[in-house]
């Protein structure tokens, strides 16, 4: 099990559905990331929250609409999405007050858009 | 542009051979290399991780090797056990930004 917790595992939904991923950390980190990753591709960055600001937006979409509720919560709210946004969604956390501060993913959210 | 180059894509090992995966930079900025292991329906999970300031590190079977001069690192898998059959990925970090991934190997080893 990883210390980053993710719900839910799968998630099926609509192009007219709006849902809701949800992330929980309890390490302190203070920095948190929602990565996009496709089949046997590397994880792609979507957003960073540093101290539940949002530092970093790659290039995101609307449908994607990050939130960072506090220092443990990272939600990602889905809206009008696509066949091609399928995809497993990971949450990660670091701890920005450490040098050299790895990344810890949890285990994802397959989505799949129908 | 790809920040991180990662080869081969694919790799298959007889149990008890050495695996070895190789990974190059251009940007002389970063100073943090790690590498993440990841099994189907899981997330990456942090394996090991090098310093520029050092060339080797060892952790049980799994060694990085490290070229400065080339910005040339690399992980190797000594007497490799099916249960390391899984998607590794290199990763580099210029500390306080963002995290650029090599495009991953999948490795089998074979009984």
């Amino acid at each position: 099990d990883t210390e980053v917790t993710q719900t839910p595992k799968h998630l099926v939904m609509g192009m007219t559905n709006k849902k809701s991923l949800k992330c929980e950390q309890h390490m302190g980190h203070r920095a948190m990331y929602w990565y996009k990753q496709k089949a046997k591709k590397p994880p792609e960055l979507m957003f960073v929250y540093s101290y539940e600001k949002l530092s970093i937006n790659e290039s995101v979409p609307s449908r994607f609409s990050p939130e960072c509720p506090n220092s443990s919560l990272l939600n990602l709210h889905l809206h009008a999405l696509q066949p091609e946004d399928s995809a497993l969604y990971l949450c990660a956390s670091s701890n920005d007050r450490v040098y050299n501060s790895p990344l810890h993913f949890g285990n994802g959210t397959r989505l799949t858009v129908t | 542009q790809q920040q991180v180059k990662q080869s081969p894509q694919s790799l298959i090992v007889q149990k008890g051979g050495i695996s070895i995966i190789n990974c190059a930079y251009e940007n002389t900025a970063f100073d943090y290399f790690p590498w993440y292991q990841q099994f189907p329906g899981k997330g990456p999970a942090l394996l090991i991780a090098i310093r520029p300031d050092v060339s080797e590190k060892k952790e049980g079977r799994f060694t990085i090797s490290f070229n400065k001069s080339a910005k040339q690192f690399s992980l190797h898998i000594m007497d490799s056990q099916p249960g390391d059959s899984a998607t590794y990925f290199c990763a580099a970090q210029v500390t306080g930004n963002q995290f650029y991934f090599g495009t991953g190997t999948s490795l089998t080893v074979i009984p």
